[in-house]
């Protein structure tokens, strides 16, 4: 069965500080997709990046990156110079590719950015 | 603008009352999926459906069922709700499955 752990429940930093929100996955399948969505205060879900098990390469946009790595079955997204905009409960989903094509969630880290 | 619309945005109802919550895709995505998220839970997916006819169960069916007659719509229906069911709802749809999920601005549901 797939499953998603988000370990870490809510985080506080103070901004302009850099912090690494946490997710690890499983699978037995070969063929998978990763995500990562945030959800602001006001409550929509807004789609961050999307990651296909074939692609390790990390990636990086503006003060956002990613690092996926199989061997952990992790795919960790990391703030730099977090602002307090980046406040927000962030999402991190798996979804296999064969049979059956449920998206599997994780149960989101709070976090909180202090000016 | 290319949007996922659902309504209502608050609904709240009496234990075993049917409801009909819409949801409603502009962009010709062949997938879409309903979720539900409860403090300490994350989102879970009830129903999603791969095309026009095609539906699945996701994790947590119980109790919703869900139709897809036509491509831009796919609701989702509480036949008889329960205390249990109360939380904020969100539809969803991709291009594909295995796409970025669009999602709508969310239904919260109260059933007394």
């Amino acid at each position: 069965a797939q499953k998603v752990t988000q370990a870490q429940t809510e985080i506080s930093v103070v901004e302009k500080e850099d912090v690494t929100l946490d997710c690890v996955y499983e699978t037995r399948d070969t063929t998978y997709y990763l995500f990562w969505y945030k959800q602001p205060p006001s409550g929509e879900l807004v789609f961050l990046i999307r990651r296909n098990s074939f692609d390790e390469q990390n990636e990086i946009s503006g003060r956002y990156s990613w690092n996926f790595q199989k061997s952990t079955s992790s795919f960790n997204f990391t703030i730099t110079a977090s602002q307090v905009v980046d406040s927000a409960v962030y999402f991190c989903a798996l979804i296999i590719n064969s049979g059956t094509y449920k998206y599997i969630f994780g149960t989101g880290t709070r976090l909180k950015v202090l000016a | 603008e290319a949007q996922v619309t659902q309504n209502p945005r608050y609904l709240i109802t009496v234990t075993g009352k049917k409801l009909t919550v819409t949801c409603s895709q502009n962009m010709n995505h062949e997938y879409m999926s309903w979720y539900r998220q409860d403090p300490g839970l994350g989102l879970r997916q009830i129903y999603y459906s791969m095309n026009v006819e095609v539906t699945d169960k996701g994790d947590v069916p119980e109790g919703y069922k869900v139709s897809r007659k036509e491509k831009r719509n796919f609701p989702l229906i509480l036949e008889s709700p329960s205390p249990n069911q109360t939380s904020l709802y969100f539809c969803a749809s991709s291009p594909t499955v295995n796409e970025k999920l669009f999602f709508g601005s969310g239904t919260q549901l109260s059933v007394l």
